[in-house]
């Protein structure tokens, strides 16, 4: 199984609103409605802030945000903050049980 | 409120094995979840390395299914990752973590623990 693609970094300014994309294939994401996103300072455990495609844990912000297109998912953070800042991750079910990765994007606020 | 804590060897010699455990507090391992380890090597993303449930059942990824062993222990609400024939480039940072099925499972890890580094080297 590959890793899923995402962009190495994006960065904004506070109150904007980024986009990360996931891009997996018609095999993971383009298969199923299974795309988790997690949200990881360094040092500290990753955080869910999304499952299912479009889905928030309780207590995860509504200004995060999920879709998917195709292959492609993507994770929406609106009215940045100073706090988003940190390492994003999204993650798939591709069948047999198979979980995978993408490898991680660095979200900076500007 | 579940946590998870994962310990084990910091150092593992080249071609050794390299052996974690997860203790669940909090609740019960035989919950209906499943149990997973994921590494993360230096400067690279996630890996998913495979999951138990409590009955015994467990999956691989297969990059890494021929090396690999989770097991549970029950009795002390653990779970464990055994990997054999290390090289250097297992050398990452390995979480555990649980995919709740109440979320629908399929990587909704919604619990990890902090991490815990190994490094393979002589």
């Amino acid at each position: 199984q590959s890793a899923l693609t995402q962009p190495a970094s994006v960065s904004g300014s506070p109150g904007q609103s980024i986009t990360i994309s996931c891009t997996g294939t018609s095999s993971d994401i383009g298969a199923y409605n299974f795309v988790s996103w997690f949200q990881h300072h360094p040092g500290k455990a990753p955080k869910l802030i999304i499952y299912g495609v479009t889905n928030r844990p309780s207590g995860v912000s509504s200004r995060f945000s999920g879709s998917k297109s195709g292959n492609t998912a993507s994770l929406t953070i609106s009215g940045l903050q100073a706090e988003d800042e940190a390492d994003y991750f999204c993650c798939s079910y591709a069948g047999s049980s198979i979980k995978v990765f993408g490898g991680g994007t660095k979200l900076t606020v500007l | 409120q579940v946590r998870l804590q994962e310990s084990g060897p910091g150092l593992v010699g080249p071609s050794g094995t390299l052996s974690l455990t997860c203790a669940v507090s909090g609740g019960s391992i035989s919950s209906n979840n499943y149990w997973s380890w994921v590494r993360q090597p230096p400067g690279k993303g996630l890996e998913w390395i495979g999951e138990m449930f409590h009955s015994g059942i467990t999956n691989y990824n297969s990059s890494l299914k021929s090396r690999s062993t989770i097991l549970v222990d029950k009795s002390n609400n653990q779970f464990s990752l055994q990997l054999r024939s290390v090289t250097a480039a297992d050398t990452a940072l390995y979480y555990c973590a649980r995919d709740s099925l109440e979320l629908g499972g399929k990587g909704a890890f919604d619990v990890w623990g902090q991490g815990t580094m190994v490094t393979v080297s002589s």
